[in-house]
């Protein structure tokens, strides 16, 4: 069965410093990943989205994204938060056969001045 | 237009009330979603419609009840909920079904049941 684990329930960073949002997936064949962000009271925005091709992904806002097959992860970058980047962070796995699709558990981030 | 709308935002309802949720695309999707979502919890999924026909519904109660009148409305009708049914409920789109296609969501109507 597939599955979805982002570890980290709340990060709290400062303004302009480095991002890391983990996640890490469980599925036999190659997953169709993403990563999606909430902000309160809102719906889901693509950030970016992993199929096939060059493991590093890049997507809105600045962020970016690297597929590592051999650690099972899909972790979220950024090089300078804003506080604007202040949200919940969703990690996907959507399997081709089986139509399924799960979220992971979601990273709640605050931005500090 | 990469937009899905949704109505009403807010909605405030008592166990007995009827009431319904409206969807709507106009990105040519052909399969559409509905989400609920809890307070600091992950989206879960309720009811996939595939090209007009009702092609999930994950073991959802029948008091809640889905409609797609046509290719790009889709709706969520409500009758005799409980309060443990208030929550965010999400409407998302896709190109196709099989969910290697991005989702596209709405801003969801946040349901309140008194």
């Amino acid at each position: 069965a597939q599955s979805v684990t982002q570890p980290d329930i709340h990060i709290t960073v400062s303004e302009g410093a480095s991002l890391e949002l983990r996640c890490n997936y469980s599925y036999g064949a190659t997953p169709y990943l993403f990563w999606y962000v909430q902000s309160p009271g809102q719906g889901l925005q693509l950030l970016l989205k992993y199929f096939s091709g060059d493991t590093l992904v890049q997507g809105i806002k600045g962020f970016e994204a690297e597929f590592k097959r051999s650690q099972s992860s899909f972790n979220l970058r950024k090089p300078s938060v804003h506080w604007s980047d202040a949200a919940e962070y969703f990690c996907a796995v959507g399997a081709a056969t089986g139509n399924q699709f799960y979220f992971g558990t979601g990273t709640s981030l605050t931005v500090i001045p | 237009d990469t937009e899905v709308t949704q109505t009403p935002k807010h909605l405030v309802m008592g166990m007995t009330n009827k009431k319904s949720l409206k969807c709507e695309q106009h990105m040519g999707h052909r399969a559409m979603y509905w989400y609920k979502q809890k307070a600091k919890k992950p989206p879960e999924l309720m009811f996939v419609y595939s090209y007009e026909k009702l092609s999930i519904n994950e073991s959802v109660p029948s008091r809640f009840s889905p409609e797609c009148p046509n290719s790009s409305l889709l709706n969520l009708h409500l009758h005799a909920l409980q309060p443990e049914d208030s929550a965010l409920y999400l409407c998302a789109s896709s190109r196709g079904q099989g969910y290697t296609d991005t989702q596209y969501f709405g801003p969801g109507t946040r349901l309140t049941v008194l």
